[in-house]
């Protein structure tokens, strides 16, 4: 069983900062990693595939990389529609990472 | 435009059975499998099953062997997932999803919210 670990938890940063959300799989995954938001009450949104690419409509300033075990999700410049819950799934067995909450400091 | 319509809240005693629709519109049903993911209150999301479009394979996350089944139904375009022997720790939003080419998932139901309480 592949397990996926997001960190930090909880980001606590401003409007205008950069974000950035780890992702790390518990072994080799290759490039099949996947990106949400979620905002409360609401279901979650696709925003990258295939660990860096950005799915229909998402904004550029939305990016994602990595492969194998380490992924990251980089919001370049936060704006306050962007603070919400991301998660990562993986493509075994579509299970999610645990979350991480951005919040407005 | 691609829709995901699930059914009504549902509220259910311990020990019953619960059944979540999904009514899927705006493309071509058996053209995408379609997934199950739930959410606990306070809580992460946890993948459930998923249904392939023939509706002739499924497979289920370990978690819920034995108790859960995914069915569709192509003449209405339908997905459902059932799942018995409930219990407190069932209380949660049932969401479906479409798969997108085994990528993720790109369009989502609004979410159904079953409660078990006795």
């Amino acid at each position: 069983e592949i397990v996926l670990t997001q960190s930090p938890a909880t980001l606590s940063l401003s409007p205008g900062e950069r974000a950035t959300f780890s992702c790390r799989a518990s072994q080799s995954i290759g490039s099949g990693l996947a990106w949400y938001q979620q905002k409360p009450g609401q279901a979650p949104r696709l925003l990258i595939y295939d660990s860096s690419n950005r799915a229909t409509g998402v904004p550029a300033t939305f990016s994602g990389s990595g492969s194998g075990t380490d992924f990251t999700l980089t919001i370049s410049s936060l704006e306050p529609e962007d603070f919400a819950v991301y998660y990562c799934q993986q493509r075994s067995y579509w299970r999610f990472g645990q979350g991480t909450r951005l919040e407005i400091k | 435009q691609v829709q995901l319509m699930q059914s009504g809240a549902e509220v259910k005693k311990p020990g019953a059975s619960v059944r979540v629709f999904c009514k899927t519109s705006g493309y071509t049903f058996t053209s995408y499998s379609v997934h199950w993911v739930r959410q606990a209150p306070g809580q992460g999301l946890e993948w459930m099953g998923v249904i392939n479009p023939n509706g002739e394979n499924t497979i289920y996350a370990q978690k819920f062997q034995g108790r859960i089944s995914v069915k569709s139904d192509m003449s209405t375009s339908t997905v459902y997932v059932e799942l018995s022997s409930l219990r407190s720790e069932d209380t949660a939003v049932y969401f479906c999803a479409r798969d997108f080419y085994d990528r993720g998932f790109d369009y989502w139901g609004q979410g159904t919210l079953v409660t078990v309480s006795s």
